[in-house]
């Protein structure tokens, strides 16, 4: 079983549409959660932490349930440059520095005009 | 921008030969990592340090090596490459933001072994 599980996608919505992501992961010892956006070719960008309160950020939110072990992406008022692969990003390093992540294999977005 | 830069970009070499792909960042980060991105899986860590002469393994360390002589470079090499190591390859560092250590990426380094 893969440490972090995401719906692959691809996810095809138009502008303005509000679409969300869904992510679970596998240990319950894991301390911290995170989003990355991947345009095709380049590296991982960090999008935004996930904190257990939930956290938003302009049009984007992030949400997680360590009860359910499932960590969830919401983006509203879709842009065209929205369109990336998404990564759910999970460090099961407890109280370490040592950031060892975990990645799902991503969801791909593509907005549409 | 968190200051990493990778060399080279793009590498081609055959079969059984060594090479060594450089990390190099310029804000004196403790902490650095290589991964490894293949189709139809998510980035995989390779080998991570925690400091100048400390380094250890990642979950797919089989086939690489890497050493860490200064702060800021951290050089991986795959010893005699084989084509299971086509791959794109990416280092990073972690910074801490708000009580929570953030990894950063470099650019990438494509590498075909053929």
């Amino acid at each position: 079983r893969k440490e972090v599980e995401q719906d692959p996608g691809p996810f095809n919505v138009p502008e303005g549409a509000t679409v969300a992501f869904n992510c679970t992961y596998s240990n319950s010892a894991s301390q911290s959660f995170f989003w990355y956006r991947q345009d095709c070719r380049k590296e991982p960008k960090l999008l935004m932490s996930v904190y257990s309160s939930g956290n938003e950020d302009g049009r984007f939110t992030a949400q997680l349930n360590r009860a359910s072990q499932y960590i969830s992406l919401l983006i509203r008022d879709s842009k065209l440059s929205d369109s990336a692969t998404y990564l759910c990003v999970v460090n099961l390093d407890r109280g370490s520095t040592l950031g060892r992540l975990y990645f799902g294999r991503g969801t791909q977005l593509t907005v549409w005009p | 921008d968190a200051g990493i830069t990778q060399s080279p970009r793009h590498k081609v070499t055959e079969t059984g030969t060594p090479v060594t792909l450089r990390c190099h960042q310029t804000e004196n980060h403790r902490y650095m990592y290589w991964y490894r991105q293949d189709p139809g899986h998510g980035l995989r860590l390779i080998h991570y340090s925690y400091g100048v002469k400390d380094t250890d393994k990642g979950e797919v360390s089989d086939g690489y090596s890497v050493s860490r002589s200064k702060t800021e470079d951290f050089l991986l090499t795959l010893e005699s490459a084989t084509s299971s190591q086509t791959s794109v390859y990416f280092c990073a560092i972690s910074e801490l933001t708000s009580g929570t250590y953030e990894q950063y990426f470099g650019p990438g380094t494509r590498l075909t072994v053929t």
